[in-house]
């Protein structure tokens, strides 16, 4: 069966320090993956997806950037953090091929607060 | 018109109550239709995922998709405290680049 991991379950970094988040799924060839961040009352917001290795795209203009350096390895950076930047951050993958007519399976998330 | 609208609660009802959860959707195209469930500092599970009219059932779960109506549901049955969750809706759409919609969700409470 198929399994996604995402580290570490909360993280609290300063202003203008940088970001590294993790996602790893195991149990598939070439998932479609997914960065979302989620606020409260705002729904999830899709931040970034990749169809493959080195192919992200990007959602929304903002301070984060996304990177597929292996199949089933997914990363999330920060150069400097913001304020804004706090949220619940979730991983997610769909199986290879179109992505709009298959479910997502997600991680348990990353809250992450900026001081 | 925003592409799925979802009433986010609080919805409050006694153990044993049939729940009843919907979202409505602005376009046709939308074809494929999910519901997750997502626990306090967890991320959404998929509960159920389907794409036709009419209803799906599992266990005591059933969603139900009514396309001419653009509304779709999703019943509990016999509720559980344990059901105390945030539910989110999410549709696909048609020859769409990977893209799937996500309701903002509904805050369900199960009063034991």
């Amino acid at each position: 069966s198929q399994t996604i991991h995402q580290w570490p379950a909360t993280l609290v970094q300063p202003v203008g320090s940088p970001l590294s988040l993790e996602c790893t799924v195991e149990g598939t060839s070439n998932p479609n993956l997914y960065w979302y961040r989620q606020a409260a009352g705002r729904g999830l917001q899709l931040l970034f997806y990749s169809v493959g290795i080195g192919q992200i795209s990007s959602e929304v203009p903002q301070n984060l950037s996304a990177s597929r350096p292996q199949d089933r390895q997914f990363i999330l950076s920060s150069k400097k953090l913001l304020l804004s930047d706090s949220g619940f951050y979730l991983c997610a993958w769909s199986p290879a091929g179109t992505a709009y007519n298959q479910p997502q399976h997600f991680g348990d998330g990353t809250r992450l607060s900026i001081l | 018109q925003k592409e799925v609208e979802q009433d986010p609660g609080p919805l409050s009802v006694p153990e044993g109550a049939i729940v009843s959860l919907n979202c409505t959707y602005s376009n046709s195209a939308f074809q494929y239709f999910m519901w997750y469930r997502q626990y306090s500092r967890k991320g959404p599970e998929l509960l159920m995922y389907t794409y036709s009219s009419g209803n799906k059932e599992d266990g005591r779960f059933t969603a139900q998709v009514d396309k001419s109506s653009k509304y779709i549901s999703l019943f509990i049955r016999d509720s559980q405290p344990s059901d105390s969750a945030t539910y989110l809706c999410a549709i696909g759409r048609v020859n769409r680049d990977d893209k799937i919609i996500f309701g903002k969700g509904t805050r369900l409470h199960i009063l034991p």
